[in-house]
């Protein structure tokens, strides 16, 4: 079956450290999604990215989606406090648009 | 206002019973989906529902049920057949409009069982 993997799977950082977490699809997605939790909390829409390629800023993140549509990655430039949380990837493959698939998630912490 | 609630928020339940926890939406979304995420992991599908009166098995759909009566209301049964159903469930809706469909989490319910 399909499979969405992300790593690294924990990541902590000094506050003021960029922060990068990756995201392999085994199979082509329509479109990526990246979605944060906050400890105990529940996953919240981020962002949204469809075409090859394409790169979107949200202040200090970055999101890109590759040209191949099976990966992404989502950069935090100078990480604060408040960035602390699961990042996941998600997204519906070309085969079956009804079906989300997420990622395995990254865990970040950030040290101040 | 409008979004997605769950009940309860936390569930205990005894070896060998049924459970069912509940997700409603007053959001207007066609499909509903169930998830569910053990510690320090991604999220799992269980269910998932795109109209009224149809779902469909997820990854996991062994030992869950659901219905989906109402297009506000997707339960989800968690029944004795599951045999390590301790976990954080979480209910979710979306609308595709316009070629983009995003994810409303509901707060989730923690199942322990005892």
């Amino acid at each position: 079956g399909q499979q969405v993997m992300q790593i690294p799977q924990y990541q902590h950082v000094q506050e003021g450290e960029d922060f990068t977490t990756y995201c392999n699809s085994s199979t082509t997605l329509s479109n990526i999604q990246w979605y944060k939790q906050r400890p105990g909390g529940h996953p919240v829409f981020l962002i949204q990215l469809v075409k090859s390629g394409e790169v979107k800023k949200q202040k200090r993140l970055t999101f890109q989606f590759g040209e191949a549509k099976k990966n992404s990655s989502l950069h935090i430039t100078a990480t604060q406090t408040t960035d602390v949380g699961t990042y996941f990837c998600a997204g519906p493959s070309i085969y079956n648009f009804n079906k989300f698939y997420f990622g395995s998630g990254t865990k970040l912490n950030v040290k101040p | 206002d409008g979004g997605i609630t769950q009940s309860p928020k936390y569930l205990f339940r005894k070896e060998g019973q049924n459970v069912t926890l509940s997700c409603e939406q007053n959001l207007n979304h066609d499909a509903m989906y169930w998830y569910r995420q053990d510690p320090g992991q991604g999220l799992r599908l269980i269910y998932y529902s795109q109209i009224v009166n149809d779902f469909q098995k997820g990854d996991i759909a062994e030992g869950y049920s659901v219905s989906r009566e109402k297009k506000e209301s997707f339960p989800l049964t968690v029944t004795s057949a599951q045999k390590n159903p301790t976990a954080f469930y979480l209910c979710a809706s979306s609308m595709r409009q316009g070629g983009q469909e995003t994810q409303y989490f509901g707060p989730g319910t923690r199942l322990l069982v005892l």
